[in-house]
C-alpha cells in the first residue's frame, strides 16, 4: 500500500529547535516530488515548499523561505521539515503529501500530519 | 488573504446539489489546471478532482469540476451527510511559481 507516515506530535517551547519527518513506503520515493503543506488551528491549508528526493532539488514559498528547512534522505525513503528556532505562530499541523510534477499540484496521497505545539 | 477565493461557507439538505465557486487569475485557473480536495473533520486532506474535472479512483461521480475561464467550481450532486467537510481549491501560479490555494469552504449538511 502507498502511504506516507509522518512523525509523532511534538510540544516544544519557542527558540527551540525541531525536525519532523515524513516516510514513503510502498513506491519508488525518488520519482515522486514531496510538498509540505501547514494547516494553523481553525485556518485553511497553506503551501510551503517541495522537494525532489533523488537529487534534493528544493523550492520553497516565499512565505516560508528562510523559515524553516526542507531536506530528504533518499536512503530511508524519508523527507524532513525543520526550525532552528520555533515561535508560537509556527503552531500548526504540518502534511506531507506525494506530488508527480513540479507545477502541478496533484497531490494524491497524504501523511495523516504531524501536530507541533510551541508554547512557553 | 488567499490567492483564489472560496466562499467560506456552503449548505444544503440530503439529495440537494451544490456548488462550490473558486476564483482567480490568469496567472493561476487562466492558465492552469485546478486541483479540489476534501478534508473531513480532523483528517488530512484528500484529492477530489484533477485536472479541472478528472476524479480519482473510488471518488463517486457525484462529485464534478467544471472551470470557466478565470473560476472553476465544485458540483456535488446527490448530497449526503458524509460530504460535510470542508474543500479547497488549488491551481498552480505562474507568477508565483507556487501552487496557491483557496481559503476553504466549509460544506455543512442540514
Amino acid at each position: 500500500e502507498v502511504q506516507l507516515v509522518q512523525s509523532g506530535a511534538e510540544v516544544k517551547k519557542p527558540g527551540e529547535s525541531l525536525k519532523i519527518s515524513c516516510k514513503g513506503y510502498g513506491y519508488s520515493f525518488t520519482t515522486y516530488w514531496i510538498g509540505w503543506v501547514r494547516q494553523m488551528p481553525g485556518k485553511g491549508l497553506e503551501w510551503m515548499g517541495i522537494i525532489f528526493p533523488s537529487d534534493s532539488d528544493t523550492r520553497y514559498s516565499p512565505s516560508f523561505q528562510g523559515q524553516v528547512t526542507i531536506s530528504a534522505d533518499k536512503s530511508t525513503s524519508t523527507a524532513y521539515l525543520q526550525w532552528s528556532s520555533l515561535k508560537a505562530s509556527d503552531t500548526a499541523i504540518y502534511y506531507c503529501a506525494r506530488i508527480e510534477d513540479y507545477g502541478a499540484p496533484l497531490m494524491d496521497v497524504w501523511g495523516t500530519g504531524t501536530t507541533v505545539s510551541v508554547s512557553s | 488573504q488567499s490567492v483564489l477565493t472560496q466562499p467560506p461557507s456552503a449548505s444544503g439538505t440530503p439529495g440537494q446539489r451544490v456548488t462550490i465557486s473558486c476564483s482567480g487569475s490568469s496567472s493561476n485557473i487562466g492558465s492552469n489546471y485546478v486541483y479540489w480536495y476534501q478534508q473531513l473533520p480532523g483528517t488530512a486532506p484528500k484529492l477530489l478532482i484533477y485536472r479541472n474535472n478528472q476524479r480519482p479512483s473510488g471518488v463517486p461521480d457525484r462529485f464534478s469540476g467544471p472551470k470557466s475561464g478565470t473560476s472553476a467550481s465544485l458540483a456535488i450532486s446527490g448530497l449526503r451527510s458524509e460530504d460535510e467537510a470542508d474543500y479547497y481549491c488549488v491551481a498552480w501560479d505562474d507568477s508565483l511559481s507556487v501552487p496557491v490555494f483557496g481559503g476553504g469552504t466549509k460544506l455543512t449538511v442540514l
